[in-house]
């Protein structure tokens, strides 16, 4: 079946300390999504691009950056990693199939910035 | 900005009883809002959706309300069931493939 993948799941990394997370997807799917997940928070954008030229910021984008290295794949790095970077980050893709929007999420990294 | 407010953040149901969660948003260009399920280790998944142009929409146990001129909608689940315990969100996006989601409801349902 087609999916969204992560990869680490979890990861415990070190105050600032570079880390890449990686998400590729077999959904045929233009446009993809970085989110952070955090208790009482909800799921935030982070960064989102609707195809390999079109990289977009969200509502969280500071201390992140991204990479579109093509249009399976979708990299998110923190470039100096802090404690509050702590959260469940989630990988998603959608495209317009019969009109709806519906977001697929992939599974989740775990991160931890000790 | 941009804003979807959900409430309750955490509601207790007794198995067989309703659940309801309301969201507001704030965007009046939103016209699509989905409702995403997220048991307890998992990745979120869709469980129904509904434009602007309905006002509501069912599938079995489940359904969704819109009011547009409030800038409400709501979750209606009936005949709550155990495996019915999740984080519910909902979201709302103006057509832009941008969701803003609200900030969650926790499900129990209590047997």
């Amino acid at each position: 079946d087609a999916d969204v993948t992560q990869t680490p799941r979890n990861r415990i990394t070190k105050t600032g300390k570079r880390i890449m997370l990686e998400c590729s997807q077999t959904k045929g799917h233009d446009r993809m999504y970085w989110y952070r997940q955090d208790p009482g928070l909800g799921l935030r954008l982070i960064y989102y691009s609707f195809d390999v030229k079109d990289i977009n910021k969200g509502e969280i984008s500071d201390g992140y950056s991204v990479s579109r290295q093509a249009q399976a794949k979708f990299s998110l790095s923190l470039e100096s990693a802090i404690p509050n970077q702590t959260a469940l980050y989630f990988c998603a893709t959608s495209d317009l199939a019969g009109g709806r929007y519906e977001q697929f999420f992939g599974p989740g990294t775990r991160l931890t910035v000790l | 900005g941009e804003n979807v407010e959900q409430h309750p953040s955490t509601l207790s149901v007794q198995e067989g009883d309703s659940a309801v969660i309301k969201c507001t948003y704030s965007d009046s260009a939103s016209n699509y809002f989905p409702w995403y399920k997220q048991e307890l280790g998992k990745r979120p998944q869709l469980i129904i959706d509904i434009r602007s142009n309905v006002g509501e929409k069912k599938d079995q146990r489940i359904a969704v309300t819109l009011n547009k001129t409030a800038k409400h909608f709501s979750l209606h689940i009936t005949e709550t069931q155990p495996e019915d315990s999740a984080v519910y969100f909902c979201a709302a996006s103006s057509g832009t493939y941008k969701y803003i989601f609200g900030t969650g409801t926790r499900l129990k349902v209590l047997a």
